[in-house]
C-alpha cells in the first residue's frame, strides 16, 4: 500500500510554456499532500503544501502565481509550472500524507524531472 | 525554525561494516521521525518509521529515538554497496514533516 504516482516522469519544454504534473495517491486517499524541489546534489525543498479542497500554502519565497497548485481531489494534486524558465529545471517531487496507526506518514512520487530549454 | 540537523557526509564504510547515521531535531513537539533512503536521481523511499523511545528493528536496519536527547539514528549492519545513498532523518508531528539535507553513505566494497 501506499503508493504514490506522478506523471510526466520528465518532460522537456521550451522557454516560456507551462507545464503540468500530476501527483495521485493510488490506494488511499490524502487530505494533504506536498511539493518538493530539489536541484543536483542539493536536499529537497519544500516549496507547498496542498490541502485538498482549500488553497495551497507556499513556503517563503517561492512564487504562488509561478507555482500553481491544485488539490481537486482526494486523490490527486497538480503542480502547473506556469512561463517556465531555465532556472526553473528542477527534479520536482510531490509526497502524499496518510494518517495511519495514530501518526502521519509520507510517501514519495518517483519525481518529475523538468528541463526548461 | 523547526529544524533536523544531519551531518551531510561523506560516510564511508566498508563493505560488511555498521553504518551509523545521525540526526538531532529542534522541535520537541515531533512525534513521529522517519529515515528515508534516496539513490542518486531517484526519490526518497522510506525504510524505517519511530514513534517511540527505544530501538526498532527492521532486518538489517535500526532506528534508534532518543526524545530526552532530541536525537535519532540509524544502523544499517553488514553494510553493501547497495546501501549507498542519501539518507534523509525526518521528524514530524500533525501538520507536515521536516527533513534534514541528508547524509551521503558510501559503502566501500
Amino acid at each position: 500500500g501506499a503508493v504514490v504516482s506522478q506523471h510526466p516522469s520528465w518532460v522537456i519544454c521550451k522557454s516560456g510554456t507551462s507545464v503540468k504534473i500530476e501527483c495521485r495517491s493510488l490506494d488511499f486517499q490524502a487530505t494533504t499532500m506536498f511539493w518538493y524541489r530539489q536541484f543536483p546534489k542539493q536536499s529537497l525543498m519544500l516549496m507547498a503544501t496542498s490541502n485538498e479542497g482549500s488553497k495551497a500554502t507556499y513556503e517563503q519565497g517561492v512564487e504562488k502565481d509561478k507555482f500553481l497548485i491544485n488539490h481537486a481531489s482526494l486523490t490527486l494534486s497538480t503542480l502547473t509550472v506556469t512561463s517556465a524558465h531555465p532556472e526553473d529545471s528542477s527534479f520536482y517531487i510531490c509526497s502524499a500524507r496518510e494518517y495511519r496507526g495514530g501518526h502521519n506518514e509520507q510517501f514519495f512520487g518517483p519525481g518529475t524531472r523538468l528541463t526548461v530549454l | 525554525q523547526k529544524e533536523v540537523e544531519q551531518n551531510s557526509g561523506p560516510l564511508s564504510v566498508p563493505e560488511g561494516a555498521i553504518a551509523s547515521l545521525n540526526c538531532t531535531y529542534s522541535d520537541r513537539g515531533s512525534q513521529s521521525f522517519f529515515w528515508y533512503r534516496q539513490y542518486s536521481g531517484k526519490s526518497p523511499e522510506l525504510i524505517m518509521f519511530i514513534y517511540s523511545n527505544g530501538d526498532k528493528e527492521d532486518g538489517r536496519f535500526t532506528a534508534q529515538l532518543n526524545k530526552a536527547s532530541q536525537y535519532v539514528s540509524l544502523l544499517i549492519r553488514d553494510s553493501q554497496p547497495s546501501d549507498s545513498a542519501t539518507y534523509l532523518c525526518a521528524a514530524g508531528g500533525y501538520q507536515k514533516v521536516t527533513f534534514g539535507i541528508g547524509t551521503k553513505l558510501q559503502v566501500i566494497p
